[in-house]
């Protein structure tokens, strides 16, 4: 049971344009979502989050959107680079004291020059 | 800053050995996790332990699996006997209690023939 879907598992883009990773969710006591980017070899690396009571959030290139009605949200990244080329993961965290966190299987984002 | 350690990087052992991963987490964070991430099943939490104490570990496959974190700079997951399925990597991760975003170390590839 799948609870966080990114149902793109792959996805290329030009440099410069922009990249639109989308993931989706079942469960709506999820009050807290979070963005990781992943090198092979490395560990996941956190890149943005967004809690449930707001739509945006903003950090330089990357912004995510929240839409709850539609259980969805978006990573935007603008202009895309080379060095973004990463598999991307979406997680959600559980309203209350869990810490736990619940992952997609990551879409896979290759940006070409 | 150093961020989280783990060790051994790779480790390859034969079926019905003991394994033992190794985690340092950030200095500071009070938070740890530790994951396995697997082609099929992706990133899934295997136990977390906040103030070094296990908290939830719905996600420990089975009996042969076992973490402990004796003091807040150290923590160990153990499986004994392994077997070729837990064949994976596997991730530890800290937080800080105040934030949800998790730091996540290099990871340990195992392989269990």
């Amino acid at each position: 049971d799948q609870q966080v879907k990114q149902n793109s598992p792959s996805l290329s883009v030009q440099e410069g344009r922009i990249s639109i990773l989308n993931c989706d969710y079942t469960n709506s006591m999820f009050d807290y979502f979070l963005w990781y980017k992943k090198y092979p070899a490395e560990g996941p690396t956190f890149l943005i989050s967004i809690s449930s009571i707001k739509d945006k959030n903003e950090d330089g290139r990357f912004t995510v959107f929240l839409n709850k009605s539609a259980k969805h949200l978006s990573l935007h990244i603008v202009p895309s680079q080379p060095g973004d080329s990463a598999v991307y993961f979406c997680a959600a965290k559980r309203a209350g004291n869990n810490r736990k966190l619940i992952w997609g299987l990551g879409t896979s984002l290759a940006v070409n020059p | 800053d150093a961020g989280v350690i783990q060790s051994p990087r790779h480790e390859v052992t034969e079926m019905g050995q003991e394994v033992t991963l190794r985690c340092k987490p950030i200095s500071g964070h009070n938070s740890l996790f530790w994951y396995r991430q697997t082609m099929m099943r992706g990133l899934e939490l295997l136990i977390y332990f906040n103030n070094n104490v296990p908290i939830d570990d719905s996600g420990m496959p089975e009996d042969r699996f076992s973490a402990k974190m004796p003091n807040a700079s150290f923590s160990t997951l153990k499986i004994q006997p392994s077997e070729p399925r837990d064949s994976a990597v596997y991730f530890c991760a800290s937080s800080f209690s105040r934030n949800y975003e998790q730091y996540f170390g290099p990871g340990t590839r195992l392989t269990v023939t």
